[in-house]
């Protein structure tokens, strides 16, 4: 596709359940880049994938966060045991680059935990 | 600590005006500075990037200012429209690719 895509676009879930949300990048972009973003806040960085590099996860919350990106594209960020604190708006950003010159960034997929 | 700051208060401004966006961080020595737009329910949009070593960058309406010395950006948009209106991020990245955003102000644009 042309842009970077999300799915799903609206997660609801039970508290203590798992989910997973996939980003597509866009084809060719090296690296990519998971943000979370809560109502009336900045992004607020989680996880940082380069080439075949080791990712950076430095911003990782809990470990109840996991993300992988397999064969360099599709990406996957797994919350384990959602808490309600978990509601955001999960956002996927890729880059052509390792230097985060230009993002571009997926529309986000809105996580409502109850 | 570090931080990055923005007016969290909404700017409303009239057609036609320029609109002038205030980022302002602390304790950190930025390779660049981006801005960025984002409207209701869609990720952000990059606009311009503006390296350590460039006072000002343009493009087309938009115009950004970088002072290391005041720790501060400046967005401008000149001769602004309704189509403006949305929230602009501010980002900078403190060496390496970790990119940390600002919570954005908010501008309304009135016709």
């Amino acid at each position: 596709g042309a842009g970077v895509s999300q799915s799903p676009s609206n997660k609801v879930t039970e508290k203590g359940k798992d989910v997973e949300l996939r980003c597509d990048p866009i084809s060719g972009h090296t690296a990519l880049y998971w943000y979370r973003q809560s109502l009336g806040q900045g992004l607020e960085f989680l996880i940082y994938f380069q080439g075949n590099s080791a990712p950076d996860k430095s911003g990782l919350p809990s470990d109840r966060f996991s993300a992988e990106r397999t064969g360099g594209s599709v990406s996957t960020l797994t919350i384990q045991r959602t808490q309600q604190e978990d509601s955001a708006v999960y956002l996927c950003a890729s880059s052509l680059s390792g230097d985060p010159d230009t993002q571009y960034f997926g529309p986000g997929t809105r996580l409502t935990v109850l | 600590s570090q931080k990055i700051e923005q007016n969290s208060e909404a700017l409303n401004i009239q057609e036609g005006k320029t609109a002038t966006l205030t980022c302002n961080y602390t304790n950190y020595s930025p390779a660049y500075l981006q801005w960025y737009r984002q409207d209701p329910g869609r990720g952000p949009v990059f606009l311009l990037l503006i390296r350590e070593n460039e006072k000002e960058k343009r493009k087309e309406r938009l115009k950004v200012t970088f002072d290391t010395t005041l720790k501060q950006s400046l967005f401008h948009i000149t001769a602004s429209q309704p189509a403006d209106s949305a929230t602009y991020l501010c980002a900078l990245v403190d060496g390496g690719f970790k990119t940390i955003f600002g919570a954005g102000t908010r501008l309304f644009v009135k016709a």
